[in-house]
């Protein structure tokens, strides 16, 4: 299966709450597994990735949770900004390269 | 340095026309991917090219779409009889070879 699925679809934070996004696979070959971070009108960025052997990743106020065994990994936004309101993607990657997006969750923190 | 970039970043088109979106890679990244992006919805794999190797074309929705990448730079996608289901965001990013992807800006198509 190449799915990744991904929740909530939306997300209303207050500022200075956390945010937290899931996602589940099922393709136990996905070997990088990247979030992805869009304005509106822009292309996604790279916001932050993690490899399978390894459970938590953090980058500054960001930090993804990845548990192997359940195949699942969230993102999670520590003093949400309304500057971080945007759309979040997860993604796996596949041994060919090509990424599998989740479906997204637009987060919206208010002031 | 420059970016991915795409062009036009918008495209109005009637029912039936052929149209082409042009994607131009970051210097040096043999990979190129693009993706499609519906209202409303996550990013769709469509095709996917590495250095001189056969793309992998097993996200095209249809034999209306085709693409190619000329001298391993420049990528062409083509989307014949367009439709108004082919009306979406249209994303290309490229890569060095299981590196992080950089997404350009994007083509919005809009099937009228």
């Amino acid at each position: 299966q190449q799915q990744v699925k991904q929740s909530p679809q939306s997300l209303i934070v207050q500022k200075g709450g956390i945010s937290i996004i899931n996602c589940a696979y099922e393709n136990t070959a996905f070997d990088y597994f990247p979030w992805y971070q869009q304005f509106p009108g822009k292309g996604p960025a790279l916001l932050i990735a993690i490899r399978p052997d390894v459970s938590e990743k953090k980058e500054g106020r960001f930090t993804i949770s990845f548990n192997k065994s359940a195949k699942q990994f969230s993102l999670h936004i520590m003093d949400s900004q309304p500057g971080d309101s945007a759309t979040y993607f997860c993604a796996a990657r596949s041994n060919t390269g090509k990424l599998i997006f989740g479906q997204g969750t637009t987060l919206q923190v208010k002031p | 340095g420059a970016g991915v970039s795409q062009s036009p970043s918008n495209k109005v088109t009637e029912k039936g026309k052929d149209v082409e979106l042009r994607c131009d890679p970051i210097s040096g990244h043999t990979a190129l991917y693009w993706y499609r992006q519906s209202l409303g919805q996550g990013l769709e794999f469509l095709i996917y090219f590495q250095g001189n190797s056969a793309p992998d074309k097993s996200g095209l929705p249809s034999d209306r779409f085709s693409a190619e990448r000329t001298g391993g730079s420049v990528s062409t996608l083509t989307i014949q009889r367009t439709q108004q289901e082919d009306s979406a965001v249209y994303l290309c990013a490229s890569s060095f070879v299981n590196d992080e992807q950089y997404f350009g800006p994007g083509t919005r198509l809009t099937v009228t």
